[in-house]
């Protein structure tokens, strides 16, 4: 079986740093993808994760460990728009490559 | 601009009125996705198509059926919608060069479907 846990709600403040964890239980683990949600909109990608490491993209970045099936999204200098829903989803090897995805975080932004 | 476009944006129906949602998309990607997603939960894959062959997921109810007469087009057919076929439903494509899954998948901005 396959379980993504992801908390399910986070609150921060407008300028500072906020992270949203995911840990995942898979059987065959090939990479995990971020992907922020807007209410009411479709999932847009953030980042990609397939090895250790972190990941960075400008205000965003994203950090991997395989050995403790782990990941977070790290959100700098936050504004306003950046209250959504983040998701975590990953690709399992064992079911075709298939990318199951978390329930998601609901991020929200206080001035 | 590349997209992925869904039609309408808003739909209403009857419970038990069949009703079918739209997606196209200009990316020319070989996979085309449909997923549910409710309030507050995990979007949900319901099928996809990789080219022109169709893969069902094992739990997706027969109410659901799917149909892709070519590269840029997909329907979504729900023959007789009930109560809790009420949410989201989200069309998304990948290219699928070498694989069918696995992709960075591109979603559309979805139908949120509203059953009467």
């Amino acid at each position: 079986g396959q379980n993504i846990d992801q908390p399910t709600e986070m609150t921060a403040t407008e300028g500072a740093i906020v992270q949203i964890n995911c840990t995942y239980q898979t059987s065959g683990f090939n990479g995990l993808f971020w992907y922020q949600q807007h209410a009411g909109e479709a999932p847009t990608f953030l980042s990609y994760n397939v090895l250790d490491g972190l990941e960075e993209k400008g205000r965003f970045s994203s950090f991997l460990s395989r050995s403790k099936g782990y990941s977070y999204l790290l959100l700098k200098e936050l504004q306003m728009k950046d209250s959504a829903s983040y998701l975590c989803a990953v690709r399992d090897t064992n079911r075709d490559d298939k990318i199951i995805f978390g329930k998601g975080t609901r991020l929200h932004i206080l001035p | 601009d590349a997209m992925v476009i869904q039609n309408p944006r808003y739909q209403v129906t009857q419970f038990g009125k069949p009703v079918t949602l739209s997606c196209s998309q200009t990316l020319n990607h070989n996979v085309m996705y449909w997923y549910q997603q409710k309030s507050s939960q995990a979007p949900k894959l319901l099928f996809h198509y990789y080219d022109k062959d169709f893969n069902n997921e094992a739990d997706t109810p027969d109410n659901f059926q799917s149909r892709r007469p070519n590269t840029s087009f997909c329907f979504l057919d729900i023959r007789s919608p009930g109560l809790g076929d009420a949410a989201m439903y989200l069309c998304a494509t990948s290219r699928g060069d070498t694989r069918p899954w696995g992709d960075t998948q591109y979603f559309g901005p979805g139908t949120r479907l509203t059953v009467l």
